[in-house]
C-alpha cells in the first residue's frame, strides 16, 4: 500500500508571507495512463474538506490563484504564495493513482498565524 | 447546486450495525465514482471505501475489509455504507464525496454524519 507522508505537520506562518508543504509518497503515483493524480485539499475548522490542487498542479474551480502544485513521482509540494487569514485550516494531499478502488490520504499539515 | 447529504449516523454499541446513506442531487450521479471518508475527532482524513461509477470495481481500507460494504443506487442517486461488527475506533465523522475518475479528484464533499460506537 502507498504511505503518504507530509513535512511541516504543523506550519505557523505571517499573513502576506509565503508558506510551502511538502508531500512525499512511498511508490510513484505515476499512472500507467501517464498521469500522476495527487491532490491537495484544504480543511478549515469545522468545514469538510475542499479540492485547491488536482493531477499535481491543476487548480480546481474558485480555488485563487495564491495556491499552487508542483512536483513528480513521489515528491510534491504546495505553495501559498501569500497566506490570508482564510487560508487557516489543514492542508492534505492525496493519492488517487490507485483508484479504483483505493484513495490515501497524507497525515495533514496545520497552518495557523502567528 | 450540486449537493450531498449523508444520513444514517447515531450512537451504536460495539458489534453493532448502522448503515449510512448518502444522497447526491444537481449533477448526473453515474457518471462519477463515490468515496467514504472518515474523521475520527481532532483527527486526520482517512480513506474508507470507494465505488466506481457502475459498481464494478470496489475497494475497502484495511481497517473496515469484512465488516463494511459500499454500494450505490444509481436510480436513486444514492451511496450507501452498511457497517457491521462496529468498534470504538469507528467511532468519527463519516463523509461522503464524489470522484471524478478520469481527473482523480474528490469534489464535492458532503457534511458527514456522526457514528459514535460506545457502550
Amino acid at each position: 500500500d502507498i504511505v503518504m507522508t507530509q513535512t511541516p505537520l504543523s506550519l505557523p506562518v505571517t499573513l502576506g508571507q509565503p508558506a510551502s508543504i511538502s508531500c512525499r509518497s512511498s511508490q510513484s503515483l505515476v499512472h500507467s495512463d501517464g498521469n500522476t493524480y495527487l491532490s491537495w485539499l484544504q480543511q478549515r475548522p469545522g468545514q469538510p474538506p475542499r479540492l485547491l490542487i488536482y493531477k499535481i498542479s491543476n487548480r480546481f474551480s474558485g480555488v485563487p490563484d495564491r495556491f499552487s502544485g508542483s512536483g513528480a513521482g513521489t515528491d510534491f509540494t504546495l505553495k501559498i504564495s501569500r497566506v490570508e487569514a482564510e487560508d487557516v485550516g489543514v492542508y492534505y494531499c492525496l493519492q488517487a493513482t490507485q483508484f479504483p478502488p483505493s484513495f490515501t490520504f497524507g497525515p495533514g499539515t496545520k497552518v495557523d498565524i502567528k | 447546486e450540486v449537493q450531498l447529504v449523508e444520513s444514517g449516523g447515531g450512537v451504536v454499541r460495539p458489534g453493532g450495525s448502522l448503515t449510512l446513506s448518502c444522497a447526491a442531487s444537481g449533477f448526473t450521479f453515474d457518471d462519477y465514482g463515490m468515496t467514504w471518508v472518515r474523521q475520527a475527532p481532532g483527527k486526520g482524513l482517512e480513506w474508507v471505501s470507494g465505488i466506481n461509477w457502475n459498481g464494478g470495481r470496489i475497494g475497502y481500507a484495511d481497517s473496515v475489509k469484512g465488516r463494511f460494504t459500499i454500494s450505490r443506487d444509481n436510480a436513486k442517486n444514492s451511496l450507501y455504507l452498511q457497517m457491521n461488527s462496529l468498534r470504538a475506533e469507528d467511532t468519527a465523522l463519516y463523509y461522503c464525496a464524489t470522484v471524478e475518475e478520469v481527473e482523480g479528484w474528490l469534489d464535492p464533499w458532503g457534511q458527514g454524519t456522526l457514528v459514535t460506537v460506545s457502550s
